[in-house]
Formats: structure tokens, sequence, C-alpha cells
């Protein structure tokens, strides 16, 4: 099974930067998802890492190190609309996602 | 407009009462899921299909059944339902011959079970 614990909130000023964590332990790896769910609506992709290291889109980035079971998403220059649920979610070997239960981020003026 | 729709919005159910959640989809996904979200506890596999014709059990699937006649659709069923199936239901679906194989989610159903 698939364990993974990230923050549950985590509060910003508009126009900073926020790093929301996530780790993982797992009996299969196949690569890591983060979506963005905002309230009453359906989860939505944002990145995906199979590989170590840093992916970049735009003001979202996402990083993963396998050896450490341990990935970041991180927000630059935070907007209102921003605020919202990260899911971080890891996929097995047979391409099932488990998802943590999320991180609320309250971006605020 | 390509994408995933689920029936009903929501709906309150009377316990011990038979629901069928409706999913369809028209992207032509071979895989297709059911995940159920709970405050505190984020989405929970219920069941999964990986193609036409076959289905497997997720992280609870206990007091679900599903079905996969079709590429489209993707019906849950609770058979009888029990107030501890009162979550938002989401189904999703992916391309698992896609290179990141990113799942789509439809808009949910909200259930309540009294």
């Amino acid at each position: 099974g698939q364990n993974i614990d990230q923050p549950t909130e985590m509060t910003a000023t508009e126009g900073a930067i926020v790093q929301i964590n996530c780790t993982y332990q797992t009996s299969g790896f196949n690569g890591l998802f983060w979506y963005q769910q905002h309230a009453g609506e359906a989860p939505t992709f944002l990145s995906y890492n199979v590989l170590d290291g840093l992916e970049e889109k735009g003001r979202f980035s996402s990083f993963l190190s396998r050896s450490k079971g341990y990935s970041y998403l991180l927000l630059k220059e935070l907007q209102m609309k921003d605020s919202a649920s990260y899911l971080c979610a890891v996929r097995d070997g047979d391409y099932k996602l488990s998802f943590g239960a999320g991180t609320t981020v309250t971006v605020r003026a | 407009i390509a994408g995933i729709t689920q029936a009903p919005t929501s709906q309150i159910l009377a316990a011990g009462r038979r629901m069928t959640l409706r999913c369809t989809q028209d992207m032509r996904h071979n895989a297709m899921y059911w995940y159920r979200q709970d405050l505190g506890l984020g989405l929970r596999l219920i069941h999964y299909s990986n193609t036409a014709g076959t289905t497997g059990k997720g992280e609870v699937p206990d007091g679900y059944s599903v079905s996969r006649a079709n590429t489209d659709d993707f019906p849950l069923t609770l058979a009888s339902a029990v107030p501890s199936q009162t979550s938002v239901y989401f189904c999703a679906s992916s391309d698992s011959t896609a290179g990141n194989n990113e799942q789509f989610f439809g808009p949910g159903t909200r259930l309540t079970v009294l």
C-alpha cells in the first residue's frame, strides 16, 4: 500500500511563494502527481514527476527525490485564485493512484 | 465538449435503498476509476477498470459494485446504501498509453444517505 503525508493547511500572502511538501512510502512507484482542487469542484492536473529533479510549468514547479520518497510543489507569485487544496498522488505499478489528504492553501491579500 | 459527465449532481437517499451513480466519458480513454472523497481522508479508490470488460477493486470496495460494458460508461452501484457511504463521489478516466497517464475527473456526485 501507500502512505502519503502532506501538511493540512498553509497560509501565504498574495505575491509570495509557498512550498507544499509531500512524503511517501510505497510498495511500488510509477510517478508522482500534483492536482489542484478548488472548493466544490473536481481535481485538475497540475504536474507529473517520474524522474528525480525539478519540473517547471509557469508559476508552478514540482520536485521529486525518489530515494528520499519526497516531493514538493512550489507556487510562485501567489494569486488569490490559487487558494485551493493541493493533492499529492503516487502512482503504483498498476497505474492506480493513491492520494494524500490534501493541503489547503489560503492566499491573503 | 469532450470530458467526463456524472449524474446525478447530488442525491439524498434513504438507508437500505439501491442507487446507481452514472459516469460517461467521451475521450475514448481505456481506464476509468471511482473515488470517494471525505473530509480529512482525501480521495480513496473504490473500483477501477483498465479496459472495457474488466474491473478491479481499489482501497475501499465493500458495499459497491461496478461494471464496464463499453469504453464510455462506468456506473457505480450501491446495492443497499448505509450512512457511512455519505460522501462526494468522483469518476475519473485516463489513457494508460499516454506519457503521464494523467487522470481527468468528472464534476462529482454529492451523496447523502440518511
